[in-house]
């Protein structure tokens, strides 16, 4: 079955700072990876997904990801922080038609 | 509408009561999704709904819980003699096959057992 794990359940970072969330998956098969953001009390939003076209994907607000095979990774990057990306972070696999999310990291933004 | 919508937003409920829990899909998708978000963790997938059918139905944890979706849109979570434990974010998704393609969430609906 397919898995991830995040490293990680809380990131602190500085306004202006590298992001860099961490996602391990494990996957039988040629895996589909997603990024998920929860801001408080609101659903789920894309960031963005990978879908075996080009292992370095961009997705919206600046965040990008690279899929590395050999390391079973696909981490979330951001150049420079800003305060409004204060949000919880969710990695997912593709499982045929479902989705299996990790545990999930917060990250705080200080200024 | 634009989006997923889930109602009620919150749900307060005396242990052992019936609830129903309401998602309106985006318009023309046929794959719909159920999940649940306990605190702390990331969302569990419950059931996945291909048109009017269930097609995987193995994330249910229990007989307690049933879903429908009757006309292939709008679809209800009913859960029954709820227990302290079933309190958590449930979360309903859309997507336009269903088929490693993205889902849309809706905001979800906070059940809480008292």
């Amino acid at each position: 079955a397919q898995s991830v794990t995040q490293l990680g359940s809380h990131v602190s970072v500085s306004e202006g700072a590298l992001v860099l969330l961490r996602c391990n998956y494990s996957s039988s098969v040629p895996p589909y990876l997603f990024w998920y953001v929860q801001y408080p009390n609101q659903g789920l939003q894309l960031l963005l997904k990978y879908t075996s076209a080009a292992t370095l994907v961009k997705g919206i607000n600046g965040f990008e990801a690279e899929f590395k095979k050999s390391e079973t990774s696909f981490h979330l990057t951001k150049p420079s922080a800003h305060m409004s990306d204060a949000a919880e972070y969710f990695c997912a696999v593709s499982d045929a038609h479902k989705l299996v999310f990790g545990a999930g990291t917060i990250l705080r933004v200080k200024s | 509408g634009a989006g997923v919508s889930q109602t009620p937003s919150n749900k307060v409920t005396e242990k052992g009561k019936y609830v129903e829990l309401r998602c309106d899909p985006i318009s023309g998708h046929t794959a719909l999704y159920w999940y649940r978000q306990s605190l702390g963790q990331g969302p569990e997938f419950l059931i996945y709904f291909q048109g009017t059918g269930a097609a995987d139905d193995s994330g249910l944890p229990n007989d307690r819980f049933f879903a429908v979706r009757p006309e292939g849109s709008v679809s209800t979570l009913k859960i029954q003699r709820t227990e302290r434990g079933d309190s958590a974010v449930y979360l309903c998704a859309s997507s336009p096959t269903g088929a490693n393609t993205e889902a849309f969430f809706g905001q979800g609906t906070r059940l809480t057992v008292v």
